[in-house]
């Protein structure tokens, strides 16, 4: 059974610092990883989506890494801003797509 | 413009009723689900069809049925609702790859139900 876990749970940082938020899966038969973002009381927006056969992807700031061999992604966050704040969520797919709990990140004006 | 709808955002009921939830995807995908958040906010998979067809149940309760009327459309009905069925419940699609892999899944915004 595969499960998700994201470390830390919660996250305080100054804007213009660096964000590092780390997943890590038991089961690396994996077809993909996604990282999504969550605002509260809204959806999910899909931010990166890293193949297996990927080490890494980048959009904009951001900029995600995936180690399947180890069982580990870490999603960077360049020059964090106020906006950033939100829960940020990994979720791996196998057969389906399998969620950490997330990490809420809040960056201080 | 929205990719993913869903209808209602709200929903608030008593105990025993019975309701639904409509999905609908203008993405042109093949694949829908149906997510449930709990109040600790972990995302669940309850459901997941591919082309109208049943792939996914994730030991969700017999009272819980999905009906996908086309590709573009996936629905949950809830008889005799608990307690235990307020959530948020998200819909979500995707375009199914070969070999059963799935690309990048599209959430819509979320129906957060409470049952008094």
């Amino acid at each position: 059974k595969q499960e998700v876990t994201q470390i830390p749970a919660a996250l305080s940082v100054p804007e213009g610092e660096n964000l590092v938020l780390n997943c890590s899966f038991t089961d690396s038969a994996i077809y993909n990883l996604q990282w999504f973002r969550q605002d509260p009381g809204k959806g999910l927006t899909s931010l990166l989506l890293i193949q297996s056969s990927q080490r890494e992807q980048t959009s904009g700031r951001l900029n995600a890494s995936l180690d399947k061999s180890s069982g580990r992604s870490t999603l960077y966050i360049a020059a964090s801003q106020p906006g950033d704040s939100a829960t940020y969520l990994c979720a791996v797919t196998d057969y389906k797509l399998s969620f950490g709990a997330g990490t809420t990140v809040t960056v201080r004006a | 413009d929205t990719a993913v709808s869903q209808t209602p955002k709200y929903l608030v009921t008593q105990m025993g009723n019975d309701k639904s939830i409509k999905c609908e995807q203008n993405l042109g995908h093949d694949t829908m689900y149906w997510y449930k958040q709990d109040s600790k906010k972990f995302l669940k998979i309850m459901f997941s069809y591919n082309n109208k067809e049943l792939i996914i149940n994730e030991t969700v309760p017999n009272r819980f049925s999905p009906k996908s009327p086309d590709k573009a459309h996936l629905n949950l009905h809830i008889n005799s609702l608990e307690l235990g069925d307020s959530a948020v419940y998200f819909c979500a699609s995707s375009q199914a790859r070969q070999g059963g892999s799935y690309n990048e899944q599209f959430f819509g915004p979320g129906t957060r139900l409470t049952v008094l």
